[in-house]
């Protein structure tokens, strides 16, 4: 079957503009995550959706970072006013519904950001 | 806060030979899970073994085996037979409770014919 997508693959935006990003999860998958991995950070946890409830955002860096899910699949990484410290990959995962399996994530290829 | 430590940022092995990558943890939790993730330069994040904190029997995939100290937080990867396809960047994770993945640092594996 089809794997996690993400769009763009990569995405070159001047300082001050505002981007979104763009992640499919495996149909069925009921947790998403977003993930940012940059050179001086490592990987590092941005957002987390399960389900119906509430997002946690307590890894998202800065007020400019929000997302969302809709319907419970697609999700939109939006980063307002961007600076060239944003430059980085995001990389977004999902998760199955199955008890014995959820704790396994799939991930997408990613999206490069450069922040000129 | 859970962290996850490689101490090698780089590891060289030969075709056909084994390499072994160290990876520690600390929690304070019981109950967790700790993986191996393989990137490639496609960037895409591979899966290539897990293992549940409540089990004693080290986990095992093919060429691939992991070491799990639970007392010693210790959980290194054991690759066999390493073929050139083996190259790429090796992240350690651990995970709490269908939560968010916690990575270390990496460490990149070069394999040399």
């Amino acid at each position: 079957g089809a794997g996690v997508s993400q769009s763009p693959s990569n995405k070159v935006t001047e300082k001050g503009k505002d981007v979104e990003l763009r992640c499919d999860p495996i149909s069925g998958h009921t947790a998403l995550y977003w993930y940012r991995q940059s050179l001086g950070q490592g990987l590092e946890f941005l957002i987390y959706f399960q389900g119906n409830s509430a997002p946690d955002k307590s890894g998202l860096p800065s007020d400019r970072f929000s997302a969302e899910r809709t319907g419970g699949s697609v999700s939109t990484l939006t980063i307002q006013r961007t600076q060239q410290e944003d430059s980085a990959v995001y990389l977004c995962a999902s998760s199955p519904r199955l008890a014995e399996v959820r704790n396994e994530q799939y991930f997408g290829p990613g999206t490069r950001l450069t922040v000129t | 806060a859970q962290t996850v430590t490689q101490s090698q940022p780089e590891m060289s092995v030969q075709e056909a030979e084994t390499v072994t990558l160290s990876c520690t943890y600390d929690t304070s939790e019981s109950d967790y899970y700790l993986f191996w993730y393989k990137q490639p330069p496609s960037r895409q994040m591979i899966l290539v073994i897990r293992q549940e904190a409540y089990k004693q029997q080290n986990a095992t995939e093919n060429r691939f085996s992991v070491n799990f100290q639970k007392a010693a937080k210790s959980f290194s990867l054991k690759i066999s037979d390493s073929q050139l396809g083996d190259a790429a960047m090796y992240f350690c994770a651990y995970q709490h409770s269908g939560y968010a993945l916690n990575f270390g640092k990496g460490t990149s594996l070069l394999v040399t014919p």
